[in-house]
């Protein structure tokens, strides 16, 4: 059971360097989100999508772009990285919002120099 | 706005000891509440949750009840073992039409120790 994939892993970036983080999901949901997790914040949402060809604004989207060009599939890109976007990312997703469960990918440490 | 407030932590225990992890939320509406476990180099994963004022949500021996009254989601644990060391989230989500989005805590670390 694959459920939720994120790639790659771990990735290293020098400042001003571009960079896309992809998310698979095959439990065929509607809701995705990409959410970032620093130390003593908690997770933050960056950008989410509630449908295939829709996304939307979380609470720290700046500098930070998305897609779902297929519903299987979310992508966070960043355009010009910034030493302040180190952080792990966590793709998730779900059937619906409210209160249905949320999926969790196992992250991407994203360290940016 | 919605916000989840959690005991800080870390939290150490001895094995066989009794857990309990504080949370509060704010919300303006009716909402759903979690709480989400995240063990070392994992992603999070769902603990147990609760849909409405007074419901218990239990799992793996966990259990936490909706109370309204006190805007709190308290998680409780008889008797922790090695294998509970983890982070855990509380977190909160609107009900109702729409999209809502999930409010996290900033997370409580337990570690247990032998």
């Amino acid at each position: 059971n694959a459920g939720v994939t994120q790639t790659p892993k771990f990735r290293v970036l020098k400042t001003g360097q571009s960079m896309t983080l992809l998310c698979a999901q095959d439990m065929n949901h509607e809701y995705m989100y990409w959410y970032r997790q620093d130390p003593g914040m908690g997770l933050r949402l960056i950008h989410y999508s509630v449908g295939e060809g829709t996304t939307a604004k979380g609470e720290v989207p700046d500098g930070y772009n998305v897609s779902r060009l297929k519903k299987q599939n979310f992508l966070l890109g960043l355009e010009s990285a910034a030493p302040s976007q180190t952080s792990v990312y966590f793709c998730a997703s779900s059937y619906r919002g409210g209160s249905t469960e949320a999926f969790f990918g196992q992250g991407t440490r994203l360290t940016v120099v | 706005g919605n916000s989840v407030t959690q005991m800080e932590g870390p939290v150490t225990l001895s094995e066989e000891a009794f857990l309990t992890i504080n949370c509060t939320y704010t919300a303006t509406g009716y909402p759903s509440l979690f709480w989400y476990v995240q063990y070392p180099g994992e992603g999070l994963q769902l603990l147990l949750k609760a849909t409405k004022a007074d419901d218990k949500g239990s799992n793996k021996g966990f259990e936490a009840t909706y109370r309204k009254e006190t805007t709190s989601f308290h998680l409780e644990k008889g008797s922790v073992q090695v294998s509970d060391s983890a982070v855990y989230f509380c977190a909160l989500s609107d009900r109702g039409g729409g999209y809502q989005k999930v409010t996290f805590g900033t997370g409580t670390k337990l570690q247990v120790i032998p």
